[in-house]
């Protein structure tokens, strides 16, 4: 029954590693997000995809790729991963499609806590 | 530059009311929601505002200023379980949430 669901819920790796987080939806959404909260709590968008359209934060380093197998689910792979990557990583849903003029409520996963040492 | 502003910390009595406010810049605007997340836990949602004024449901309420850039969330008749953190976030022009730090309320007997 669980809407959005995460995996890991931890992940513990080295610098220089390669990582990926799965997330899935069964909501039926068309669009999906990735959100980095830092120690000081702030949620940042990484992406937003629907099928049509991949919006990147300018400010994500090239390392992380958002991979979509299909609508309900988007993995984020991180390469070469950085003591900095250490943070909580949220995905989230929302129903709208990306670029349309519509605002939809977004809902979270329970996040991935990477620790990077 | 976008920035939204809210409180660290808030401290209120358990039964008490306690309001947290948020003020926000941003380049467009298309509403403004409010979050609760527990400690280790994801956001959810509370409540979304696009017109002036105040939305009430239940125990919690959220006011909106669009000409003040400002928005508040009242918490009525507080429970110990809502110790938690509340996110302010905007929706700017592009569609994209503008998130802040959160105000973390700590409720005591």
């Amino acid at each position: 029954d669980t809407a959005v669901s995460q995996t890991p819920k931890y992940l513990v790796t080295q610098m220089g590693n390669d990582k990926s987080i799965k997330c899935e939806q069964n909501l039926g959404h068309d669009t999906m997000y990735w959100y980095k909260q830092d120690s000081k709590k702030f949620l940042k968008i990484m992406f937003s995809y629907n099928n049509k359209e991949l919006i990147i934060n300018e400010t994500v380093p090239n390392r992380f790729s958002p991979k979509s197998p299909d609508k309900a689910h988007l993995n984020l792979h991180i390469n070469s991963l950085e003591l900095g990557d250490s943070a909580v990583y949220f995905c989230a849903s929302s129903q709208g499609l990306a670029g349309e003029v519509m605002v939809e409520t977004q809902y979270f996963g329970p996040g991935t806590r990477l620790l990077v040492l | 530059g976008q920035n939204i502003d809210q409180p660290t910390e808030m401290t209120a009595t358990e039964g008490a009311i306690v309001q947290i406010n948020c003020t926000y810049q941003t380049s467009g605007f298309n509403g403004l929601f409010w979050y609760q997340q527990h400690a280790g836990e994801a956001p959810t949602f509370l409540s979304y505002n696009v017109l002036d004024g105040l939305e009430e449901k239940g125990r919690f309420s959220s006011f909106l200023s669009r000409s003040k850039g400002y928005s508040y969330l009242l918490l009525k008749e507080l429970q110990m379980k809502d110790s938690a953190s509340y996110l302010c976030a905007v929706m700017d022009s592009n569609y994209q949430l503008i998130w802040g730090a959160g105000t973390k309320l700590i409720i005591k007997p």
